[in-house]
């Protein structure tokens, strides 16, 4: 059974058209996450959530944001997508305990046209 | 911050065995993940190491050294579907929430 699902799998948007990408879990983590990653590199982190506290990584920009209505639901949005946004988009869930493993979702390709 | 290096690619022929190191520079390590990495896939857990030695599991080891900052994967009875990217990412003790830096990640090949 899927513990970290990811919808859609792939969308397409158009420049500057807002998007959102979903990601919801059954594992009951309290920790969630959002990476961006680009072909052939690492993932990269967006932010994440502490249970309901946020944290933003520093060169995070503007553009992207993100919403956490209860454990298991997490939300990127995306304002006003440029072509460099295009990439995979990877959740993933762990818990708070240092030694637990991430648990990551199949990504959401994002295409921006 | 935290800096972390592995090779770009390798390659090794089907039952050999491969060896993709990583080093990394961190403020203050609290542990050290492989995870493994199918193209247009999501990464999966392969193995998590903390104190110094060795974690074998499988066809797949783990060694890590804390004080040289190093660690790296041993993929023995290498199968064509070991073909895909090893991500090494560390954990900073001052980190909250788990959070984790990843390396650029190894592209091993394994040729028949």
């Amino acid at each position: 059974d899927a513990m970290v699902i990811q919808n859609p799998r792939y969308q397409v948007t158009q420049f500057g058209k807002p998007v959102t990408l979903s990601c919801s879990q059954t594992l009951n983590h309290n920790v969630m996450y959002w990476y961006q990653q680009k072909s052939s590199q690492a993932p990269k982190l967006l932010f994440h959530y502490y249970d309901k506290d946020f944290n933003n990584e520093a060169d995070t920009p503007d553009n992207f944001q993100s919403r956490r209505p209860n454990t298991s639901f997490c939300f990127l949005d995306i304002r006003s997508p440029g072509l460099g946004d295009a990439a995979m988009y990877l959740c993933a869930t762990s818990s708070s305990v240092p030694s637990y493993e991430q648990y990551f979702g199949p990504g959401t390709r994002l295409t921006v046209t | 911050g935290q800096n972390i290096d592995q090779p770009t690619e390798m390659t090794a022929t089907e039952g050999a065995i491969v060896q993709i190191n990583c080093t990394y520079q961190t403020s203050g390590f609290n542990g050290l993940f492989w995870y493994q990495q199918h193209a247009g896939e999501a990464p999966t857990f392969l193995s998590y190491n903390v104190l110094d030695g060795l974690e074998e599991k499988g066809r797949f080891s783990s060694f890590l050294s804390r004080s040289k900052g190093y660690s790296y994967l041993l993929l023995k009875e290498l199968q064509m579907k070991d073909s895909a990217s090893y991500l090494c990412a560390v954990r900073d003790r001052g980190a909250a929430g788990n959070k984790l830096t990843f390396g650029g990640g190894t592209r091993v090949l394994v040729k028949p």
